[in-house]
């Protein structure tokens, strides 16, 4: 079955720090997609990335980069110089294109809090 | 730019009442969808929809119930309130061909503490 994981429940970085939040998935898939969600304390769900399972190539987005190594079913992202408004929980998601219609099947969360 | 517009932000109920939790978006997406927020369970997926008049179970349906009239509107119904469905419920859209592999766009959430 389709399996999402998460293994920090929290870390806590001071600011400026770099800090990588991991994320291992299970699949039975040849094709899928990965995705990182950020929650940050008002509550809202914002989009980060979309990965697809033939595109292992690293993504870079300012201080944001993904790692995406199908050899271990990984998909880590790092914050390089972490800052206070990266604190809020991560969510990484992979599509369940299993049957006719997607889903999506989140991890955990990791919460992150970033100190001043 | 409205997006997911879900009502209320807030709630609070007393054991076996009933309530709908509003949800519209006006991007003319046909796959929409529910899920419940849990600490430590990450979101799960109650209900979605791939189109009007069409919906289906997702991985915790059980005292919730959906309808599609509209493509706008993903409407969600519970029953008869229980401790165990105080959660937070996002409401999600998606403009992929019946939600496969795309991303969603996420209303602000309710947050519901039933008593």
């Amino acid at each position: 079955a389709q399996k999402v994981t998460q293994a920090q429940t929290e870390i806590s970085v001071v600011e400026k720090e770099d800090v990588t939040l991991d994320c291992v998935y299970e699949t039975r898939d040849t094709t899928y997609y990965l995705f990182w969600y950020k929650q940050p304390p008002s509550g809202e769900l914002v989009f980060l990335i979309r990965r697809n399972s033939f595109d292992e190539q690293n993504e870079i987005s300012g201080r944001y980069s993904w790692n995406f190594q199908k050899s271990t079913s990984s998909f880590n992202f790092t914050i390089t110089a972490s800052q206070v408004v990266d604190s809020a929980v991560y969510f990484c998601a992979l599509s369940d294109l299993s049957g006719n219609t997607g889903k999506l099947i989140f991890g955990q969360g990791t919460t992150l809090q970033v100190k001043p | 730019n409205a997006g997911v517009t879900q009502t209320p932000k807030f709630q609070v109920l007393k054991t076996g009442q009933s309530m709908t939790l509003q949800c519209a978006q006006d991007m003319n997406h046909e796959y929409m969808s529910w899920y419940r927020q849990d600490p430590g369970m990450g979101l799960r997926l109650i209900h979605y929809s791939v189109g009007a008049g069409i919906t289906d179970q997702g991985e915790v349906p059980n005292g919730y119930n959906v309808s599609r009239s509209t493509t706008e509107d993903f409407p969600l119904r519970l029953l008869s309130a229980a401790p165990s469905q105080t959660s937070v419920y996002f409401c999600a859209s998606s403009y992929g061909v019946r939600g496969r592999g795309e991303k969603l766009f996420f209303g602000s959430g309710t947050q519901l503490s039933v008593l």
